[in-house]
C-alpha cells in the first residue's frame, strides 16, 4: 500500500532563516506531487505541484521553493524564513491522470518567530 | 477555472441530529468533486468523492453526499451525528487529468452532547 511520510512534524524558527521541509512517497511511482499551505483559520492554498522530477510548478510568488531530487522525494524550502510563512503545510500525492484523489501527509507546522 | 464555495465557517450540531455542510461549486466542464475531514494537527483524509455514475456517493463514517448539477452543490450529510464527527471539513473541485484541486475554506462542525 501507499504511504506518504512528511518531517519534521512541528518547527520554530526564527525570521530570516532557512527552512526545509521534506516528503516521501512509497509503494509508488511517477505521482504528481503538491505542497499545500494552511494558514489559521483558512482554507488550503496550494504553492507548488510536480508532475516529474525536476518538474515544478509554482502557483504564487513568495520566498518559497520547491525542488524534486527524486521521483518520490519533495521538498520545500526557503532561503529566509518571514513571520507570514508560519502556517501548517501539508504534502500530498495523487496519481497520474485518474480522479485527482489527493492522499495528504500529516503535515508540517512551522512557526516563525 | 474551478472553485468551491463552503457556506458556514461554524457548524454546530447536537449529537444524534442531522449533520449537512454545504458546498456550492463552479467549473466550465465536469467536475469532480471530494469531501475531506481534517482532525487538529493532522493531514485530510477523503470521506467521499464524486466522478461520474450515482450522484448519490456514499462515504466512510456513514457521511454522504450528492452531487445537483442544476444547483451545482455537492453538500456533505450524515442523519446522526457523533462527539466523533467535530472536525473541519473541506469541499474540494478538480477536473479530469487536471493537477489543479481547488479548495473551500472549510467548515468546522462542532458537535455538542
Amino acid at each position: 500500500s501507499q504511504t506518504i511520510h512528511q518531517w519534521p512534524a512541528t518547527l520554530v524558527q526564527p525570521v530570516g532563516s532557512p527552512l526545509s521541509l521534506e516528503c516521501t512517497v512509497e509503494g509508488t511511482s511517477n505521482p504528481n506531487l503538491y505542497w499545500y499551505r494552511q494558514a489559521a483559520g483558512r482554507g488550503l492554498q496550494l504553492l507548488f505541484y510536480s508532475v516529474g522530477i525536476g518538474q515544478i510548478s509554482s502557483e504564487v510568488p513568495q520566498n518559497l521553493s520547491a525542488s524534486r531530487p527524486q521521483d518520490r522525494q519533495f521538498i520545500l524550502s526557503s532561503k529566509k524564513l518571514l513571520l507570514s510563512d508560519s502556517g501548517f503545510y501539508l504534502c500530498a500525492w495523487s496519481v497520474v491522470g485518474v480522479t485527482g484523489e489527493l492522499f495528504f501527509g500529516e503535515g508540517s507546522r512551522l512557526t516563525v518567530l | 477555472a474551478q472553485s468551491v464555495t463552503q457556506l458556514g465557517s461554524h457548524v454546530s450540531v447536537s449529537e444524534g441530529a442531522l449533520v449537512l455542510l454545504r458546498c456550492n461549486y463552479s467549473s466550465s466542464v465536469p467536475p469532480y468533486l471530494f469531501w475531506y475531514v481534517q482532525y487538529p494537527n493532522q493531514g485530510l483524509q477523503l470521506l467521499l468523492k464524486y466522478t461520474t455514475g450515482a450522484t448519490l456517493v456514499k462515504g466512510i463514517n456513514g457521511f454522504e453526499a450528492e452531487f445537483k448539477k442544476s444547483e451545482t452543490s455537492f453538500h456533505l450529510t450524515k442523519p446522526s451525528a457523533h462527539m466523533s464527527d467535530a472536525a473541519e471539513y473541506f469541499c474540494a473541485v478538480t477536473t479530469y487529468n487536471n493537477n489543479d484541486m481547488r479548495f473551500g475554506a472549510g467548515t468546522r462542525l462542532t458537535v455538542k452532547p
